[in-house]
């Protein structure tokens, strides 16, 4: 069974800011990845960075980057030069090519300080 | 269409109705999914769709639940005889065939209410 923890319910940071999310996962396979999805109060999910499991380089996007430990199945979020419309809940996800499905983990709500 | 598109956007049923609600994958997108999401909480697996077959419904929380894609691009997700605890938003994902980056493209969700 695939299980994600997300052990931070609520973040704050200052506009500008770096911000790092947390995000724990446990699983079997061995071919699976790893998600971070943002869902603003209008409920769309919004997928906003990947991570293939046998990728050791740490995916990036603009100003979202991760750090991926595979051995300690840790996958944290890092924002950087924080906006205010970065302000949503965070969900960590977790696929495998086994399961398709995606498993969650309890969000995180970014609140952005202006 | 450009995105996922689900409908309504809004549900309030009384307990013991039935409910319809309904999901547009983005075109050519094979697999199809639907998930649960209670107040506060990251979404839980329902079942999943290739084309018309059900490959997955290991999710679905009782029998009263019930999802079909009959013509394998839109699908419908039914509730017979509602309860409280069924009020949630239920959201609908779509990806396509192959993909290796097991990326999921989601609708912006319907929100069941059950008074």
């Amino acid at each position: 069974a695939q299980t994600v923890t997300q052990s931070q319910p609520e973040m704050s940071v200052q506009e500008a800011e770096t911000v790092t999310l947390s995000c724990t996962y446990d699983t079997s396979e061995s071919d699976y990845y790893l998600f971070w999805y943002k869902q603003p109060p209008s409920r769309q999910m919004i997928l906003v960075i990947r991570q293939e499991a046998y990728k050791q380089q740490n995916a990036t996007e603009n100003r979202f980057s991760v750090n991926f430990q595979k051995a300690a199945k840790s996958f944290s979020l890092k924002i950087s030069d924080s906006q205010l419309g970065d302000a949503a809940m965070y969900f960590c996800a977790l696929g495998t090519q086994g399961a398709q499905k995606l498993v969650f983990g309890q969000g995180t709500r970014l609140t952005i300080n202006p | 269409g450009a995105g996922v598109s689900q409908s309504p956007r809004y549900k309030v049923a009384k307990r013991g109705q039935d409910v319809a609600l309904r999901c547009d994958p983005i075109s050519g997108h094979v697999s199809l999914f639907w998930y649960q999401q209670a107040l506060g909480q990251g979404p839980e697996f329902l079942t999943y769709f290739q084309n018309e077959a059900q490959l997955d419904k290991s999710g679905l929380p009782s029998d009263r639940f019930f999802a079909e894609r009959p013509e394998g691009s839109v699908s419908t997700l039914k509730i017979q005889r509602t309860q409280q605890e069924d009020s949630a938003v239920y959201l609908c994902a779509s990806s396509p065939m192959g993909a290796q980056s097991g990326i999921q493209y989601f609708g912006a969700g319907t929100r069941l209410s059950v008074l």
